[in-house]
């Protein structure tokens, strides 16, 4: 069955770049989404990309997707204390817009 | 500002009690679905709902069922709260419409059952 899978934890130092990153499993994903969850809040969507494309550049957001591998990552350029954060990777199931498959779960701790 | 809400941000049940958890949505979206979070094992899908009065089983159905009689509302029941369902529940919705893309996620809600 689907599968997305993301490591648990990351700790930088401010003004670091971050990088989360993702596997899944279904090939046939239309799209990939990042979301990030803030201490007791719900999830918010912070990007996502199409599957045809390789890059999306969103100011201090860069994701890259490497269909080949099924490899997502997420890179947050000079990250600061307010990114601190968990964030999940999803993928969309094949044949169905409504339903997404998350990851785990990355935790971020930006140090300062 | 479009919005989910869920109606308790913290509940506190006893075992045994029928729990009803409210979620509201205000985008005339087709799609809702009812997630469970506990640490380490990221988010657990408990139902959805594709149309008003249809629902279908997610993951982890077992102990829940719900009910959608509106197409604005989604409700999350626990017929018999167990301690086990200690967690945090998060409604989402989404659209079926082309261009509208993942979901919009309620702030949770909280419940702890003693």
């Amino acid at each position: 069955g689907e599968d997305v899978e993301q490591s648990l934890f990351l700790s930088v130092r401010e003004g670091d770049s971050s990088v989360i990153n993702c596997t899944y499993t279904d090939s046939s994903s239309t799209y990939l989404y990042w979301y990030k969850q803030e201490p007791g809040a719900g999830l918010q969507l912070l990007t996502y990309i199409f599957s045809n494309m390789d890059m999306k550049q969103d100011q201090r957001l860069t994701v890259l997707l490497n269909k080949k591998d099924k490899h997502l990552s997420l890179r947050i350029a000079d990250t600061q204390t307010g990114d601190s954060a968990i964030y999940f990777c999803a993928e969309s199931i094949s044949g169905n817009t409504g339903k997404l498959i998350f990851g785990q779960g990355t935790t971020l701790q930006v140090k300062p | 500002d479009v919005k989910v809400t869920q109606s308790s941000r913290y509940l506190v049940k006893r075992t045994g009690e029928k729990v009803f958890l409210e979620c509201v949505q205000d985008m005339d979206h087709e799609n809702m679905f009812w997630y469970r979070q506990d640490p380490g094992l990221g988010l657990r899908l408990i139902y959805f709902s594709y149309d008003v009065k249809m629902k279908e089983k997610g993951d982890i159905p077992e102990g829940y069922s719900v009910s959608r009689e509106k197409k604005e509302r989604f409700s999350l029941i626990l017929e018999s709260a167990s301690t086990n369902q200690t967690s945090m529940y998060l409604c989402a919705s989404s659209s079926s419409r082309v261009g509208d893309y993942g979901y919009t996620f309620g702030s949770g809600t909280r419940l702890t059952v003693v």
